[in-house]
């Protein structure tokens, strides 16, 4: 079945550093990928999507691009705050368009560092 | 305009007893999701509800039931609580009829705790 593979955390970085969240995914389709952020104590936000491949999602400073070749959805920020400390998910959905569920990855938790 | 909202917050059960967890989704919207969240994981997900129906549903037990009212709210019931079922239960809404709002909106949770 579909699937979602996330890098472990916890990942701790200064302010300003650059982030790298790896992602890759497996699916039987062409799946829409997304980017969720937990922060403590909330619920799931959307930081970002991208529905087809090359697709490029951006949100706040954040970045990720949809590569079907190598089936990855790498979140990325030049320069975080340490208001980004939060938890990060990968997830896909097969039937996006028609509400589909959400698969999504065991997520990977960010500290920054002042 | 409100959120998703979900109560309760928190809820504290002992094993083989039964638990409501209740949602209502964001304005306009008519579709719900339920999704288990245990610690230091990610959410999986329980079941959909749309049209007083359930839509999809994930790999999970009959103890695990829904129910969609006619004003889109809805409930999860888990039945014969096991303490595996401790987690976190998110309900996420979103808009079917709607094709621009497939976003699916998540509820702040409740943390069920079962001992």
């Amino acid at each position: 079945g579909d699937s979602v593979t996330q890098m472990e955390g916890p990942v701790t970085l200064s302010e300003e550093a650059f982030l790298t969240i790896n992602c890759t995914y497996t699916a039987t389709g062409y799946p829409s990928l997304f980017w969720y952020v937990q922060y403590p104590g909330e619920g799931l936000q959307l930081l970002l999507k991208a529905t087809k491949a090359d697709d490029k999602g951006s949100n706040k400073g954040f970045e990720a691009t949809y590569r079907k070749e190598t089936t990855s959805f790498h979140l990325e920020k030049g320069s975080v705050q340490v208001s980004d400390s939060a938890v990060y998910f990968c997830a896909l959905s097969e039937g996006y368009n028609q509400g589909g569920k959400l698969i999504f990855g065991q997520g990977t938790e960010l500290s920054v560092k002042p | 305009d409100a959120g998703v909202t979900q109560s309760p917050t928190h809820l504290i059960k002992t094993r083989g007893q039964q638990v409501t967890l209740r949602c209502s989704p964001k304005s306009g919207h008519d579709t719900v999701s339920w999704y288990q969240q245990a610690l230091g994981q990610g959410p999986q997900f329980i079941f959909q509800y749309y049209e007083e129906e359930e839509r999809q549903r994930g790999n999970f037990p009959d103890r695990f039931s829904g129910h969609q009212f006619p004003n889109y709210s809805s409930e999860l019931n888990v039945n014969a609580l096991l303490l595996g079922d401790s987690a976190l239960y998110l309900c996420a809404s979103s808009g079917i009829r709607d094709s621009t709002s497939h976003e699916q909106f998540f509820g702040p949770g409740t943390r069920l705790t079962v001992l």
